[in-house]
């Protein structure tokens, strides 16, 4: 069974350029989630889909971040501009109807100069 | 809210000793409590969850844990560590009743010697 795959794995960009990340979870897994992991830190939730309705996106800074997860399948997660403070490990994730047990992709890696 | 204290930023240990990864945890109602492990440039791997029943419960690779609902504890353990265990370890929570998603600890390094 394919895992939950992630692309790109590393991005570098400059200070306002846009990034966009994709996330392919397994499949039959209708819940995806996007974490933002600082380094030294533990993963920290941005955005939670049942199917394709983003039920937690409290913690989305919404002035320039977005995503979407149409056709409650695949997901893209875009900065737009980007910042310094953006670098980190964007990681996706997803479950079966939120079951609590979340399978991580490798992570998208961005680094903002 | 939900929250999870890991105390110790790293935990040593020589191979072939038991080791011990500290989890603390806060939840309004019952918990459901998992570990993962993080190897450096990888994503996050699922050891073991406990949902309900045997407070003790055993994962992947020889790894277990305990939980008390008493000192709200999760404590991961292994009876003897070997060097290829050395990684990042996360303790999450979450509440039974709220249907959330996972709320992680900062995460313990472990490092075992030879």
């Amino acid at each position: 069974e394919a895992g939950v795959v992630q692309s790109p794995r590393y991005k570098i960009i400059e200070k306002k350029q846009p990034v966009a990340f994709w996330c392919n979870p397994i499949s039959g897994h209708n819940t995806l989630y996007w974490y933002l992991q600082n380094l030294g830190q533990g993963p920290e939730l941005l955005i939670r889909y049942e199917n394709e309705e983003a039920v937690d996106d409290s913690q989305l800074p919404k002035d320039r971040f977005s995503a979407e997860r149409l056709k409650g399948v695949d997901s893209t997660l875009k900065i737009q501009p980007a910042e310094l403070g953006d670098s980190a490990v964007y990681l996706c994730a997803s479950s079966y109807q939120g079951t609590g047990e979340l399978f991580f992709g490798e992570g998208s890696r961005l680094t903002v100069l | 809210a939900q929250s999870v204290a890991q105390p110790e930023d790293q935990v040593n240990v020589a191979e072939g000793n038991p080791l011990t990864v500290k989890c603390t945890y806060s939840v309004s109602g019952n918990p459901y409590l998992f570990w993962y492990v993080q190897y450096p440039n990888r994503g996050l791997q699922f050891l073991l969850k406990y949902i309900t029943g045997d407070n003790l419960v055993k994962g992947s690779y020889g790894f277990e844990a305990e939980f008390n609902k008493s000192q709200t504890s999760f404590h991961l353990k292994k009876p003897s560590a070997l060097v290829s265990d050395s990684a990042l370890y996360f303790c999450a929570v979450r509440d039974i009743k709220v249907p959330s998603t996972l709320t992680f600890g900062k995460g313990t390094m472990l490092l075992v010697s030879p």
